[in-house]
């Protein structure tokens, strides 16, 4: 059974970093073909993609965040990471990770964490 | 930048059938964006209900289907129920290795 679970800070101050942490269980991301990715969706809207590691360290930037954004894995721990930098109000959001299939869909997915930027 | 496009919101009858439509705002979509397909509840984290185009996820009724329709990926839900009430989502695999959700529809049954 696939599961993944989101964990980081519910509350985080404008321009601080964010760090997101994907526990992930019954997949290897060292395994050919295996991916995770990370999702985040505000309050009332809708979702937006936002980054994918693959099994051979390849990663992938959404193209309107890739300056602020990075991923990264730890095969050992089963666990991807996900930083954000320069935090704005406006990335207040339900951030979810997600395991990506052979066909680059969602297969899987975290229950969601929600972040709340404020001072 | 592409956008992908999807109604805003759609309104079906229990029983009838409904389409929803993710388009490109250039170009068209075809099966080499794996076009895939999401339902969510408020509160909920999305559920995967088509991939590959038309491939149903394990568990999905067969009353949801997907399809290549024109220049758009398509979603049709044939006997639409009251829980079929959701936001739907669709995700194209883009140039270069990056994904793009669509706005979503959200899906009125009454």
């Amino acid at each position: 059974q696939v599961t993944l679970k989101e964990s980081g800070p519910a509350l985080v101050k404008p321009t601080q970093t964010l760090t997101l942490t994907c526990t992930f269980s019954g997949f290897s991301l060292s395994s050919s073909g295996m991916r995770v990715g990370w999702i985040r969706q505000p309050p009332g809207k809708g979702l937006e993609w936002l980054a994918r590691i693959d099994w051979d360290d390849d990663k992938f930037y959404s193209t309107s965040l890739k300056t602020r954004l990075t991923i990264s894995k730890d095969t050992s721990k089963n666990q991807v990471v996900l930083t954000m930098t320069n935090m704005d109000p406006v990335d207040t959001a339900t951030y979810y990770c997600g395991r990506v299939a052979v066909g680059l869909n969602f297969d899987s997915w975290g229950q969601g964490a929600l972040v709340t930027v404020s001072s | 930048q592409t956008v992908v496009t999807q109604e805003p919101s759609f309104s079906v009858s229990p029983g009838g059938t409904v389409t929803l439509t993710c388009g490109l705002s250039s170009g068209s979509v075809s099966t080499s964006y794996s076009p895939s397909w999401y339902q969510q509840t408020p509160g909920q984290a999305p559920r995967t209900l088509i991939y590959s185009t038309n491939t149903r996820s394990s568990g999905v009724p067969d009353r949801f289907s997907g399809s290549i329709l024109g220049n758009k990926a398509a979603l049709t839900i044939t006997g639409a129920q009251a829980d079929d009430e959701s936001d739907y989502y669709c995700l194209l695999y883009m140039t270069g290795g990056i994904s793009l959700f669509g706005g979503g529809t959200k899906l009125t049954v009454l």
